[in-house]
């Protein structure tokens, strides 16, 4: 049982460069959730999910999207990158509503130059 | 907007002796407060949660109390072992009104240095 897998682990981008990051969970949860993380800072949320075919944005929604075609996937796209995209990116998952059990991704570390 | 944060950036303590990391938050809306662990390199891993109607929860070590008069979250970590040195968020859990997804919003952490 995997959990939550992010790919990739690590990525630099030039600045206007685009990628996508990939979560995968095999938990068959409901809820996803696209998180980054800044040094000093917790974690911002950026996009959720609440099911397959759907997604909001979260606090931090800005120069990023996202989609959820299938319930386990759930992409997280940057179409020009920006050097205030350098972080640290975390991937989440929930049964319910109720967010309190987060299930989270060991982390992509992006740098953007 | 970020409502929960923390006392102090960094915390040493001695093993075996109990660690308490401290946490204040401002918004009475939250149902849930929760205390993340996160290990160097790793995601973060949830540690234990209590109910806004509740003042005291225990798990295996730990205990987490809430003073809602203060607003205050508190985490205490019994005989601390090496193995608890980690980055610990508290965080809350609130619904906005008119939605049915609850939203974690973290603190800024504090970091847990255990020296034997």
């Amino acid at each position: 049982n995997a959990g939550v897998t992010q790919t990739p682990k690590f990525r630099v981008l030039k600045t206007g460069q685009s990628m996508t990051l990939l979560c995968a969970q095999d938990m068959n949860h409901e809820y996803m959730y696209w998180y980054r993380q800044d040094p000093g800072m917790g974690l911002r949320l950026i996009h959720y999910s609440v099911g397959e075919g759907t997604t909001a944005k979260g606090e931090v929604p800005d120069g990023y999207n996202v989609s959820r075609l299938k319930k386990q996937n759930f992409l997280l796209g940057l179409e020009s990158a920006a050097p205030s995209q350098t972080s640290v990116y975390f991937c989440a998952s929930t049964w319910t509503f109720r967010t309190t059990e987060a299930f989270f991704g060991q982390g992509t570390r992006l740098t953007v130059v | 907007g970020e409502s929960v944060g923390l006392h102090l950036p960094t915390l040493s303590v001695q093993e075996g002796d109990n660690s308490i990391i401290n946490c204040a938050y401002s918004n009475s809306a939250s149902d849930y407060f929760i205390w993340y662990k996160q290990e160097s390199g790793k995601g973060p891993q949830f540690i234990i949660d209590i109910r806004s109607n509740m003042d005291k929860r225990q798990g295996q070590r730990v205990t987490v109390l809430l003073n809602k008069t203060v607003k205050h979250l508190s985490l205490q970590i019994a005989a601390t072992q090496p193995g608890d040195s980690a980055v610990y968020f508290c965080a809350e859990n609130i619904i906005p009104r008119g939605s049915t997804l609850g939203r974690l919003y973290f603190g800024r952490g504090t970091q847990l240095t255990v020296w034997p």
